[in-house]
């Protein structure tokens, strides 16, 4: 039973162009969620996250934007770049240490 | 500050062997999480310690996982027997467990049951 559900396994995006990643969740009592991005060969790493107090939270090409309504959230980033190029992962937590992730979306930005 | 470190890196045995894996948190984070990633799963949380304490291990998929924790700079996912359905890449992650912390990730262990 997945609580956190990337349902995109990959998406290609020309560089300079917006990706979009998305992500939605079931359980009512997560109110912090976390994109964490993987390389190949090497553990994820935090990348940016939001409360769910907020809708919204910007760092520098990267925004997430969060729908408490929907269950929903999705990060954006623009303009993209082939460094972006890895697994997204997002993740969701409640009022314990643990995260329960999604099963990642493979993003290409290509020339 | 070195990370977290996880050995061995790859690891190849034969079906029904006992496999060790090993973490080093980083120094002060007092919560280490183990996590197998697979391709159908994503990533799995299989048991937490706080303070070396096991607080959740709702995750560990049967009785031939085993985690320990005897200090806080080491811990231990074991697998005995192991079958070729453990075959993925096993990571260790570490937070301080002050607040919202983020949690630090190994470069994982890639494990291959034949």
């Amino acid at each position: 039973d997945q609580q956190v559900k990337q349902n995109s396994p990959s998406l290609s995006v020309q560089e300079g162009r917006i990706s979009i990643l998305n992500c939605d969740y079931t359980n009512s009592m997560f109110d912090y969620f976390l994109w964490y991005k993987k390389y190949p060969a090497e553990g994820p790493t935090f990348l940016i996250s939001i409360s769910s107090i907020k809708d919204k939270n910007e760092d520098g090409r990267f925004t997430v934007f969060l729908n408490k309504s929907a269950k929903h959230l999705s990060l954006h980033i623009v303009p993209s770049q082939p460094g972006d190029s890895a697994v997204y992962f997002c993740a969701a937590s409640g009022t314990a240490s643990k995260l329960t992730f999604g099963t990642g979306t493979r993003l290409q930005v290509t020339l | 500050d070195a990370g977290v470190i996880q050995s061995p890196r790859h690891e190849v045995t034969e079906m029904g062997q006992e496999v060790t894996l090993r973490c080093k948190p980083i120094s002060g984070h007092n919560s280490l999480f183990w996590y197998r990633q697979t391709m159908m799963r994503g990533l799995e949380l299989l048991i937490y310690f706080n303070n070396n304490v096991p607080i959740d291990d709702s995750g560990m998929p049967e009785d031939r996982f085993s985690a320990k924790m005897p200090n806080a700079s080491f811990s231990t996912l074991k697998i005995q027997p192991s079958e070729p359905r453990d075959s993925a890449v096993y990571f260790c992650a570490t937070h301080r467990d002050r607040g919202r912390d983020t949690q630090y990730f190994g470069p994982g262990t890639r494990l291959t049951v034949l």
